[in-house]
């Protein structure tokens, strides 16, 4: 069975600090696909990224980087010099990587407060 | 283009009542999901449909849910009886086959509040 462990239930940090979320994830699976989401108050989640088992290669994408970890089953989610606009729930999920669209396992989320 | 809808965006029943939720998804979007979200947790898988087919419903809580797809368009679930513990949003995803890989773009959600 898949399953996807978010630690953190909740994070406040001051603007301009750097804050990372924690992803600990399960999988039987040889291959797999990453992904993280965002969901602002509006409720709406907002796709951030995909990964693939297969490609450890670290990603950034201006203030946002995820560092993936097979060894160590991790995938996790980094925001540089945080502002309030980042204040939002963050879910990281797994999906089966077969041919055909695959259902997305969540983690609980972490809330993460940015104050000015 | 248009995203993902979702009508009602809010719903209360009261306890034993049908409801009908219902979604629209991306205009050529093959695949449809829906989810449940209780209040502080992630989103749960509930079923999905590929076009009007319902490939998989193992995640549907009990024989009071009930999801369809006719057209292979517009989804709707329907929760017969309503329980309190039926409270929850359901998110609707359509998803696109892109850069190798699906997709899931998801709806604004309706949040169903059983009394």
């Amino acid at each position: 069975a898949q399953k996807v462990t978010q630690a953190q239930t909740e994070i406040s940090v001051v603007e301009k600090e750097d804050v990372t979320l924690d992803c600990v994830y399960e999988t039987r699976d040889t291959t797999y696909y990453l992904f993280w989401y965002k969901q602002p108050p509006s409720g709406e989640l907002v796709f951030l990224i995909r990964r693939n088992s297969f490609d450890e290669q670290n990603e950034i994408s201006g203030r946002y980087s995820w560092n993936f970890q097979k060894s160590t089953s991790s995938f996790n989610f980094t925001i540089t010099a945080s502002q309030v606009v980042d204040s939002a729930v963050y879910f990281c999920a797994l999906s089966e990587a077969r041919q055909g669209a695959q259902k997305l396992v969540f983690g609980q989320g972490t809330r993460l407060t940015i104050n000015p | 283009g248009a995203g993902v809808s979702q009508s009602p965006r809010y719903k209360v029943a009261k306890r034993g009542q049908d409801v009908a939720l219902r979604c629209d998804p991306i205009s050529g979007h093959v695949s449809l999901f829906w989810y449940q979200q209780a209040l502080g947790q992630g989103p749960e898988f509930l079923t999905y449909f590929q076009n009007e087919a319902q490939l998989d419903k193992s995640g549907l809580p009990s024989d009071r849910f009930f999801a369809e797809r006719p057209e292979g368009s517009v989804s709707t679930l329907k929760i017969q009886r309503t329980q309190q513990e039926d409270s929850a949003v359901y998110l609707c995803a359509s998803s696109l086959f892109r850069q190798g890989a699906y997709e899931q773009y998801f709806g604004p959600g309706t949040r169903l509040t059983v009394t």
